[in-house]
């Protein structure tokens, strides 16, 4: 059974350029939620999408955007890549829209990320 | 792997010990917590949760407390492996956040043979 799966794995971006990444759920997970993780630091909450709709965005700015597709996968864009973007990107998939609803196992489980380097 | 975090707190700890790793949390309306292990090079993985109508959950070897007079969340890990070797971090949720997560700092966990 698959378990959450991004792509790219490691990208390495020049300043100004823009970048997608990809995300594909575990099968039936219908929430997408993606974090920026930087070196030493807790993930950050960047967007969260259940049934193609965003539901939840962080503080980030514009040049970040999201969507879900159809089939529940998700990509995460970012426009003008500055060097302080450079970080582990994070997708975490799960059943509900809400973490911890009572009588789901609604856990989000989180794929391996991509490495993105801005230089 | 590369390492997920350089600057972290360490807690260095004698294989068989049991370790106590703390996190404090700053909202009050937060009803839901998660403690996730995080391998270098790998994402978060999912450990243990409680809710906030509960004050203690155990798992196979990990203990999570949760006081919420003082806003504070432990994880207990009895009999620590080296395979517990990792940075762990605890998240808090609640209903307004929807499915958003917001993580503790970390704390690397180093288990000595």
């Amino acid at each position: 059974d698959a378990g959450v799966t991004q792509s790219p794995t490691h990208l390495i971006k020049t300043r100004g350029q823009h970048v997608t990444l990809r995300c594909s759920p575990i099968s039936g997970h219908k929430s997408v939620s993606w974090y920026q993780q930087v070196l030493g630091q807790g993930p950050q909450f960047i967007f969260q999408y259940y049934e193609k709709e965003e539901r939840g965005r962080g503080n980030f700015p514009d040049r970040f955007s999201a969507r879900q597709f159809p089939n529940y996968s998700s990509e995460l864009n970012v426009n003008a890549l500055l060097l302080g973007d450079s970080a582990l990107y994070l997708c975490a998939s799960s059943l509900a829209w809400r973490q911890g609803a009572l009588g789901l196992n609604t856990e989000a489980f989180f794929g391996q990320g991509t490495r993105l380097t801005v230089v | 792997g590369e390492s997920v975090g350089l600057h972290l707190p360490t807690l260095s700890v004698q294989e068989g010990d049991n370790s106590i790793i703390n996190c404090a949390y700053s909202n009050s309306a937060s009803d839901y917590f998660i403690w996730y292990k995080q391998e270098s090079g790998k994402g978060p993985q999912f450990i243990i949760d409680i809710r906030s109508n509960m004050d203690k959950r155990q798992g196979q070897r990990v203990t999570v407390l949760l006081n919420k007079t003082v806003k504070h969340l432990s994880l207990q890990i009895a009999a620590t492996q080296p395979g517990d070797s990792a940075v762990y971090f605890c998240a808090e949720n609640n209903e307004a956040a929807g499915n958003k997560l917001t993580f503790g700092g970390g704390t690397r966990v180093l288990v000595k043979p």
